[in-house]
């Protein structure tokens, strides 16, 4: 079967850096995705990854190894607006996006 | 601003009344789809269009149906709701369904059954 991991809640400090991590094990892969969904809210796109690496984008970074089927979410300089879930979502070989449940990140000042 | 519109954002049904939701799109992208989205949950597809081309996931209960009238427009119909559809209903689009093809979301329709 088709299976994204990630945990499922997470506490850091506002100014602080976390990573959340999503392993992966699905039927071909196009692509990973990072979204960030607020409360209540519809989930808004952060990142793609296809190749191995880390793409950076402002406070926020992607990392990929398809080797490990494993990625993972760096945010740097924690804000109390960062506060939310973090949905990882990888593409399978018909392009469909397999989603994981999300990563509640809560920030404490 | 080119955005996903879905209306209404909240919906209240009676059990068994069926319901509509709507979804429109001024991004002019080629897919849509419907996500049903529980509390803490992963989004789960319910169904997506390539075009006009109708793509039924295989668990989608048959109490679930949609529509996609033109390129703009998509309505999931709901023939008889039960307790356990309450839920956040969630419209999205992309250019295409190539990997790196981004989906864009619309505000969600929470739905709520009594």
């Amino acid at each position: 079967g088709q299976n994204i991991d990630q945990p499922t809640e997470m506490t850091a400090t506002e100014g602080a850096i976390v990573q959340i991590n999503c392993t992966y094990q699905t039927s071909g892969f196009n692509g990973l995705f990072w979204y960030q969904q607020h409360a209540g809210e519809a989930p808004t796109f952060l990142s793609y990854n296809v190749l191995d690496g880390l793409e950076e984008k402002g406070r926020f970074s992607s990392f990929l190894s398809r080797s490990k089927g494993y990625s993972y979410l760096l945010l740097k300089e924690l804000q109390m607006k960062d506060s939310a879930s973090y949905l990882c979502a990888v593409a399978d070989s018909n392009y469909q996006l397999i989603w994981g449940a999300g990563t509640k990140l809560i920030i404490k000042p | 601003d080119a955005m996903v519109i879905q209306n209404p954002r909240y919906q209240v049904t009676q059990f068994g009344k069926p319901v509509t939701l709507s979804c429109s799109q001024t991004l002019n992208h080629n897919v849509m789809y419907w996500y049903q989205q529980k509390s803490s949950q992963a989004p789960k597809l319910l169904f997506h269009y390539y075009d006009k081309d109708f793509n039924n996931e295989a668990d989608t209960p048959d109490n679930f149906q949609s529509r996609r009238p033109n390129t703009s427009f998509c309505f999931l119909d709901i023939r008889s709701p039960g307790l356990g559809d309450a839920a956040m209903y969630l419209c999205a689009t992309s250019r295409d369904q190539g990997g790196s093809d981004e989906q864009f979301f619309g505000p969600g329709t929470r739905l709520t059954v009594l």
